[in-house]
């Protein structure tokens, strides 16, 4: 059980290059995120999935899409990478039981350069 | 809208002191607060949840947290430091409509030998 792993764990891009950060997870989980975390600002929400083929957004989507097309994975995309995009990412998931009550349970993450 | 703040950035406590880390939440219901622990170069690990009931709760690896409705605050507590629980802290709130999390901005631990 190898729980919520992300791949790459680093990545360095030039500006204007795209990118996939896949997240998976072996926990049967209904619910994924992908956040972002910046120096001083804690964890922001960027998009998330509530299941199988669906996708949403959270607080900072601009410049990502994503897709959820398996259960187990949920794909962070940049189109077109920016320097503001430097971050470090986190995927997180959980069960789906209770949206109040459920841990999340967060993968290394992948941090990520753009030049 | 839900906020979570952490109003120490940084904090430096010497090994065997105890230890108290501060976070007031604004929610208008019935909050669904949590602590996480990252280490350096490290995802989040969960430390603590509340919910309901006994306003003191304990969490792994020594931690606790009590929840006063009065104060608006879920403030972290640990008897006794070890230099291993030197990494960042976030508390965090649920938000009911989308079940993710909202993260205070963390507060930095450093433990002195």
């Amino acid at each position: 059980n190898a729980g919520v792993t992300q791949t790459p764990k680093f990545r360095v891009l030039k500006t204007g290059q795209s990118m996939t950060l896949l997240c998976a997870q072996d926990m049967n989980h209904e619910y994924m995120y992908w956040y972002r975390q910046d120096p001083g600002m804690g964890l922001r929400l960027i998009h998330y999935s509530v299941g199988e083929g669906t996708t949403a957004k959270g607080e900072v989507p601009d410049g990502y899409n994503v897709s959820r097309l398996k259960k187990q994975n949920f794909l962070l995309g940049l189109e077109s990478a920016a320097p503001s995009q430097t971050s470090v990412y986190f995927c997180a998931s959980r069960t789906g039981q209770s949206r109040f009550t459920d841990t999340q349970y967060f993968g290394p993450g992948t941090r990520l350069t753009v030049l | 809208a839900q906020s979570v703040t952490q109003p120490d950035i940084h904090i430096t406590v010497s090994e065997g002191a105890s230890l108290e880390l501060r976070c007031n939440y604004s929610y208008g219901a019935t909050p669904y607060l949590f602590w996480y622990v990252q280490s350096p170069g490290q995802g989040l690990q969960l430390l603590l949840k509340y919910f309901s009931g006994d306003t003191l709760v304990q969490g792994i690896k020594g931690f606790e947290a009590e929840f006063k409705r009065s104060q608006s605050s879920f403030n972290l507590r640990k008897p006794s430091v070890h230099w291993s629980d030197a990494a960042e802290y976030f508390c965090a709130v649920v938000r009911g409509s989308q079940g993710n999390l909202i993260f205070g901005k963390g507060t930095k631990l450093s433990v002195k030998p």
